[in-house]
């Protein structure tokens, strides 16, 4: 079926420190995958994309592992700072234009 | 540059009603992508279109329906409005080519409740 899933609903951190969220998806077949970030009343905003022919990648503060044997992604994120308090959707791409994304994670700073 | 936006922002309607929802992409853009968000969950998919055609359908029942106008702008249709419609309707333009095709640039949404 598809599904993306995330093993954790709520993360919360120290500012300063680094946060990892993860996220599992289920179809191998899957060539692409993306991580949004949503604040609240506001839509999601793109953070960082893969592509399945890759392992790593990283842009600014953030890092996004792709470990496609066991099919699980993850967003790191360096010295978390309070604007970075969010939701945050991994998501998969299925073809045909079609993104499933996960729950989501509420990622929380503490002072 | 103009980001995608939604009209209305909040929507109030009772069961049976219809409401309508629209949506202007980004300059450039000919794809439109409707999702639809329940309180606390993730972002269903419910429709896509390009060049004013539907491509691709989510598992929503008929009543969801949409078009695209020539401008690429579109419109969400919802009838026959059930209390478990309330959420917010987010709507993303891409452009489709052959790299990024899939980084959608979402709009604020549109909060429809129905009481």
């Amino acid at each position: 079926g598809e599904s993306v899933g995330l093993h954790l609903p709520t993360l919360s951190v120290q500012e300063g420190d680094n946060s990892i969220i993860n996220c599992a998806y289920s179809n191998s077949a899957s060539d692409y995958f993306i991580w949004y970030k949503q604040e609240s009343g506001k839509g999601p905003q793109f953070i960082i994309d893969i592509r399945s022919n890759m392992d790593k990648r990283q842009g600014q503060r953030v890092t996004v592992l792709l470990n496609k044997t066991v099919k699980h992604l993850s967003l790191q994120i360096a010295a978390t700072q309070p604007g970075d308090s969010a939701v945050y959707f991994c998501a998969e791409n299925l073809g045909a234009q079609k993104l499933v994304f996960g729950q989501g994670t509420r990622l929380t700073i503490n002072p | 540059e103009a980001g995608v936006t939604q009209s209305p922002t909040h929507l109030i309607k009772t069961r049976g009603q219809q409401a309508t929802l629209r949506c202007s992409p980004i300059s450039g853009h000919t794809s439109v992508y409707w999702y639809q968000q329940a309180l606390g969950l993730g972002l269903q998919f419910l429709l896509w279109y390009d060049e004013g055609e539907e491509r691709n359908r989510g598992n929503f029942p008929p009543r969801f329906s949409g078009r695209q106008f020539p401008n690429y702008s579109s419109e969400l249709n919802v009838n026959a409005l059930e209390l478990e419609d309330s959420a917010l309707y987010l709507c993303a333009s891409s452009f489709v080519g052959p790299l990024r095709a899939n980084v959608l640039t979402f709009g604020a949404g549109s909060r429809l409740t129905v009481l």
